[in-house]
């Protein structure tokens, strides 16, 4: 079945450090790349999203291209800020059929200023 | 964005009694809504599609005796821990899912910490 597999945490930066989160994913056919970003004691939200293969999503800084030929889909950043600190999950999911979204475990980020 | 609500966002119980958590889309109607379990470190699974007038599907390994889903509404789904116990506190998290132009968009519940003493 589907799933995603992404890098344990937590990941600890400076302000204004590069930052890479790794993606996997293992799944048949085409489905959509999505980056949820869960800031403390609130719930989930979108960060950006890709649907098809080499699309880009970008939002807040933040940028991850849909690799098809590797199977992922990396979260990068150039300059992290401290409101960065958050839990990051990589999806996946099949909209417009059953609409399910499969998490990876999540990575927490912490950024020092 | 559409919202999705989710009530209570804390409750505490004791062990043995059953604990009922709503979730409501407010400004739109979802025939589909999903319920996660978020364990500690962070991993988010999926628990169970609740459809609107039917009978909800679990995924492998959940308890669907335990874990009651009713979705009586399209813009209800209630998810109801019977005779919960320790090892069920955790953090539960629903969602719908909406379209956003072209696409399919999921918004996610605050969720709801439960605690079982």
């Amino acid at each position: 079945g589907d799933s995603v597999t992404q890098m344990e945490g937590p990941v600890t930066l400076s302000e204004e450090a590069f930052l890479t989160i790794n993606c996997t994913y293992t799944a048949t056919g085409y489905p959509s790349l999505f980056w949820y970003v869960q800031y403390p004691g609130e719930g989930l939200q979108l960060l950006l999203k890709a649907t098809k293969a080499d699309d880009k999503g970008s939002n807040k800084g933040f940028e991850a291209t849909y690799r098809k030929e590797t199977t992922s889909f990396h979260l990068e950043k150039g300059s992290v800020q401290v409101s960065d600190s958050a839990v990051y999950f990589c999806a996946l999911g099949r909209m417009n059929r059953d609409d399910k979204i499969i998490f990876g475990k999540g990575t927490r980020l912490h950024i020092l200023p | 964005g559409a919202v999705v609500s989710q009530h209570p966002s804390w409750v505490i119980c004791k062990s043995g009694t059953s604990v009922k958590i709503e979730c409501r889309s407010l400004d739109f109607q979802a025939t589909t809504m999903f319920w996660y379990r978020q364990f500690p470190k962070q991993s988010l699974m999926l628990m169970a599609t609740s459809n609107e007038g039917s009978k909800a599907t679990y995924e492998q390994g959940v308890e669907k005796d335990k874990f009651l889903i009713n979705h009586a509404s399209l813009t209800l789904s209630t998810l109801t821990v019977t005779s919960a116990h320790p090892e069920d506190s955790s953090f539960y998290i629903c969602s719908a899912t909406h379209p956003q132009g072209a696409d399919t968009e999921a918004f996610f519940g605050q969720g709801t910490r439960l605690t079982v003493v």
